[in-house]
């Protein structure tokens, strides 16, 4: 079965600093790998992806993640956190069957701080 | 890109009534919809995938009798929720993929907050 995990319920870091959140997953095969945020009472919109290629995958708005096979994880990341990517973010995994579902983690809230 | 319209956004209704929400994938061909269901604070718990043409695929412990899903169109799922009770209220959201793009994210609608009194 596919799974994954975000270890953290909430991320604090001060506007400008790096952030990282994280996420391991399980999966059978070779991982499709999402980054989705949501703001309140929203849906989610799409940052990044993993298919195949290169480990690490840039998105929107200056988030980036890298894919680590071994480790089994797809920790996002971004250089320097704005007070406006504070919000909930969620790690996705899909397996490469056609019609089947994104299965999500559980969400870490980011809260960057001015 | 890639839009999914969601209507409505919010409901407020009494109990015992029926709900109908319409997830509509704008720009594109839909064969496939899902439908989640989100507890405040919780992740997204994936209630049914939605084929265009056919039954809806029930994920374990969701009642297919209580959450009809509609698929009529390759641009149009709907979902009911037959007979609603306070327990029901919660956060739907509707999802939708590119067809034939089996690689492509999925796209969201914006959420209908479902709340029954």
């Amino acid at each position: 079965a596919q799974s994954v995990a975000q270890p953290e319920d909430q991320v604090n870091v001060a506007e400008g600093n790096p952030l990282t959140v994280k996420c391991t997953y399980s999966v059978s095969g070779n991982p499709y790998l999402f980054w989705y945020v949501q703001y309140p009472n929203r849906g989610l919109q799409f940052l990044l992806k993993y298919i195949t290629g290169d480990n690490l995958v840039k998105g929107s708005y200056g988030f980036e993640a890298e894919f680590n096979k071994s480790q089994t994880s797809f920790h996002l990341k971004k250089p320097s956190a704005l007070v406006s990517d504070s919000a909930l973010y969620f790690c996705a995994v899909r397996g490469n069957q056609a019609g089947t579902a994104l299965i999500f983690g559980k969400g870490t809230t980011l809260s960057v701080s001015s | 890109g890639a839009v999914v319209s969601q209507h409505p956004s919010r409901v407020i209704c009494k109990s015992g009534t029926s709900v109908k929400i319409e997830c509509r994938s704008l720009d594109f061909q839909a064969t496939t919809m899902f439908w989640y269901r989100q507890f405040p604070k919780k992740s997204l718990m994936l209630m049914a995938t939605s084929n265009e043409g056919s039954k809806a695929t029930y994920e374990q412990g969701v009642e297919k009798d209580k959450f009809l899903i509609n698929h009529a169109s390759l641009t149009l799922s709907t979902l009911t929720v037959t007979s609603a009770h306070p327990e029901d209220s919660s956060f739907y959201i509707c999802s939708a993929r590119v067809q034939g793009y089996s690689n492509q994210p999925q796209h969201f609608g914006d959420g209908t907050r479902l709340s029954i009194l």
